[in-house]
């Protein structure tokens, strides 16, 4: 069973508008829950996370995220979008189990149009 | 500050051939993985290690092995490999599974 659900694989925002990726997870168990940023060729880099405490969690180049349990969703957003923003994006969960490993969603492109 | 270290970054391969990607660390994280990553499936976990000496399987592990005889080294070995293992490859390591994880910069491997 998927774990973390990212809908859609491309989205293509103006320089300057909202950006808003989602993420949603699919366990009643506690989660603890990432978002990843890979610019071309590059290996993955940490935006944020949440763990416990502050639902709203703020990341590096802007972004932040907020955890809504009854939603089951920690979606991504950043008020204004810039050039440099253009990259994949992905969602990442880990739920407070045993065994249980950081499980990857598919990924979405953002593009980011002048 | 080198963070996780893969090397090679690129290779290609015969099928049938083996290689050992390499992995180090210098953060003295216990915790390290290995991902592959192909388009539109995300990253997929294939081994993961909880400290020297210890490791385990993860979802794609088929085809891979990987061993942990210090706390900075997490090689993984393709055995004999075959086209479907055509990917790119991530490292990656941190304090505990719940971490997150630092990454390496992949490891771009064509079987041809």
């Amino acid at each position: 069973a998927q774990s973390v659900t990212q809908l859609g694989s491309h989205v293509s925002v103006s320089e300057g508008a909202l950006v808003l990726l989602r993420c949603n997870y699919s366990s009643s168990v506690p989660p603890y829950l990432f978002w990843y940023v890979q610019y071309p060729n590059q290996g993955l880099q940490l935006l944020l996370k949440y763990t416990t405490g502050a639902t709203l969690v703020k990341g590096i180049n802007g972004f932040e995220a907020e955890f809504k349990k009854s939603e089951t969703s920690f979606h991504l957003t950043k008020p204004s979008a810039h050039m440099s923003d253009a990259a994949e994006y992905f969602c990442a969960v880990i739920y407070l189990r045993a065994n249980s490993k950081l499980t990857f969603g598919k990924g979405i492109t953002l593009s980011v149009r002048p | 500050n080198a963070g996780v270290t893969q090397t090679p970054k690129f290779q290609v391969l015969k099928t049938g051939q083996s290689m050992t990607l390499q992995c180090a660390q210098d953060m003295n994280h216990e915790y390290m993985s290995w991902y592959r990553q192909d388009p539109g499936m995300g990253l997929r976990l294939i081994h993961y290690s909880v400290g020297a000496g210890i490791t385990d399987q993860g979802e794609v592990p088929n085809g891979y092995n990987v061993s942990r005889s210090t706390t900075e080294d997490f090689p993984l070995r393709l055995l004999s490999a075959a086209p479907s293992q055509t990917s790119v490859y991530f490292c990656a390591s941190s304090v505990n599974r719940q971490a997150g994880g630092t990454f390496g910069s992949g490891t771009r491997l064509t079987v041809v």
